[in-house]
């Protein structure tokens, strides 16, 4: 089946360092979502990447899809402590006979000092 | 207010009691999901529907059911709960197009302790 591999699994930085996530996929996705969770809240969208080569921003986040549609990362840039939480990629894949499913990474936590 | 409502939020059982988690949106979305997150497992699809009466079984459907009767609920059901079910369980919502999913709306959750 499907796996979506994310790294790392915790990140640990100062206010103002930037930090990045990464996801990989074994097979080709259609599109890959990223997720925001906050702690004690719910995954909350973020933005969805569906082009090869795409690259998406946000403020002070950017989101990049690779050219083969595998892997992606988010990065963001000067980190606040509002940025706290655990971050999830979503892989869609287009399923035989039409469907759609999405697979989440394991989700990278983040934690901000000051 | 677009939204998708989870109940309860709260719940403790003990094994082999059977009970319903009920999932509800009111954006008309034709896909519904549930999900279970566990501590570095991330979030893993228990079971999904991509319209009334369609449901088909995710990564880990194995000890639980869901119905899907009316485009707005979808509840998830536990016939005989094990310890192992302890999780904290998420549904979500989508549109369904024809390239994929748009954006998922998650509820709440419902965290769920079997004893």
């Amino acid at each position: 089946g499907q796996q979506v591999m994310q790294i790392p699994q915790y990140q640990h930085v100062q206010e103002g360092e930037d930090f990045t996530t990464y996801c990989n996929s074994s097979t080709t996705l259609s599109n890959i979502q990223w997720y925001k969770q906050r702690p004690g809240g719910h995954p909350v969208f973020l933005i969805q990447l569906v082009k090869s080569g795409e690259v998406k921003k946000q403020k002070r986040l950017t989101f990049q899809f690779g050219e083969a549609k595998k892997n992606s990362s988010l990065h963001i840039t000067a980190t606040q402590t509002t940025d706290v939480g655990t971050y999830f990629c979503a892989g869609g894949y287009i399923l035989t006979g039409g469907g759609n499913k999405l697979t989440f990474g394991t989700g990278t936590q983040l934690k901000v000092e000051l | 207010e677009a939204q998708v409502t989870q109940n309860p939020r709260y719940l403790i059982t003990v094994t082999g009691k059977k009970l319903t988690v009920t999932c509800s949106q009111n954006m008309n979305h034709e896909y519904m999901s549930w999900y279970r997150q566990d501590p570095g497992l991330g979030l893993r699809q228990i079971y999904y529907s991509m319209n009334v009466e369609v449901t088909d079984k995710g990564d880990v459907p194995e000890g639980y059911k869901v119905s899907r009767k009316e485009k707005r609920n979808f509840p998830l059901i536990l016939e005989s709960p094990s310890p192992n079910q302890t999780s904290l369980y998420f549904c979500a919502s989508s549109l369904f197009l024809a390239g994929g999913l748009e954006t998922q709306y998650f509820g709440p959750g419902t965290r769920l302790l079997v004893l």
